[in-house]
């Protein structure tokens, strides 16, 4: 089945600095990847997409570049913000395979100081 | 435009009560899901909708649960005689046909069951 595997946090940043949070998968087909983020005390909001191999998603200063050959579809910010921290989950859409439930990770915490 | 409404937003419940929990879609969006999240977990796909049509229930959603789409609009979650393993939180999503497969999502309602 469909899965997704992403970092373990929490990452730690200061102001500015590059972010990466890793992202790989495992799917049957050509699935839709999706970051999402999850502010505290607030609901998930779609951050960024990507529907094809070698797509770029993005949002808000924020990327990601769906990967076929490695799975994988890191976000990446080139320089973060205090107001960046949050939980973020890569999740997974199977719609080529008639699956249309998200299977996501378990979630990357980002804590930035200023 | 409002976004995804869920109701209650907390819920407090006794082992062994039933509950039902309410969730609004987006007005023009045809799918519905529901999921479940655990602290420090990303969400767990629970079931789908498809206007008033359930077409995909998950290995989680025991018989202890239901869900409902009359006419096609908003949808409840009920869930009998309730057990502490199911204190989480539950997230509604809604979606157009179409598309990438992109998901919006609601606050959550957050069952504690003591």
């Amino acid at each position: 089945g469909n899965s997704v595997t992403q970092m373990e946090g929490p990452v730690t940043l200061s102001e500015e600095a590059f972010l990466t949070i890793n992202c790989t998968y495992t799917a049957t087909g050509y699935p839709s990847l999706f970051w999402y983020v999850q502010y505290p005390g607030e609901g998930l909001q779609l951050l960024l997409k990507a529907t094809k191999a070698d797509d770029k998603g993005s949002n808000k200063g924020f990327e990601a570049t769906y990967r076929k050959e490695t799975t994988s579809f890191h976000l990446e910010k080139g320089s973060v913000q205090v107001s960046d921290s949050a939980v973020y989950f890569c999740a997974l859409s199977g719609l080529d395979t008639g699956r249309r439930a998200l299977t996501f990770g378990s979630g990357t915490r980002l804590q930035v100081q200023p | 435009d409002t976004g995804v409404s869920q109701d209650p937003r907390h819920k407090i419940t006794k082992r062994g009560q039933n509950v039902t929990f309410r969730c609004d879609p987006i007005s023009e969006h045809n799918r519905l899901y529901w999921y479940r999240q655990t602290l420090g977990q990303g969400p767990e796909f629970l079931t789908y909708f498809q206007n008033e049509a359930q077409l995909e229930k998950s290995r989680l959603l025991s018989d202890r649960f239901s869900a409902e789409r009359p006419k096609g609009s908003f949808s409840t979650l009920e869930i009998q005689r309730t057990e502490q393993g199911d204190s989480a939180m539950y997230l509604c999503a809604s979606s157009l046909g179409g598309g990438a497969g992109e998901q919006y999502f609601g606050p959550g309602t957050r069952l504690t069951v003591t």
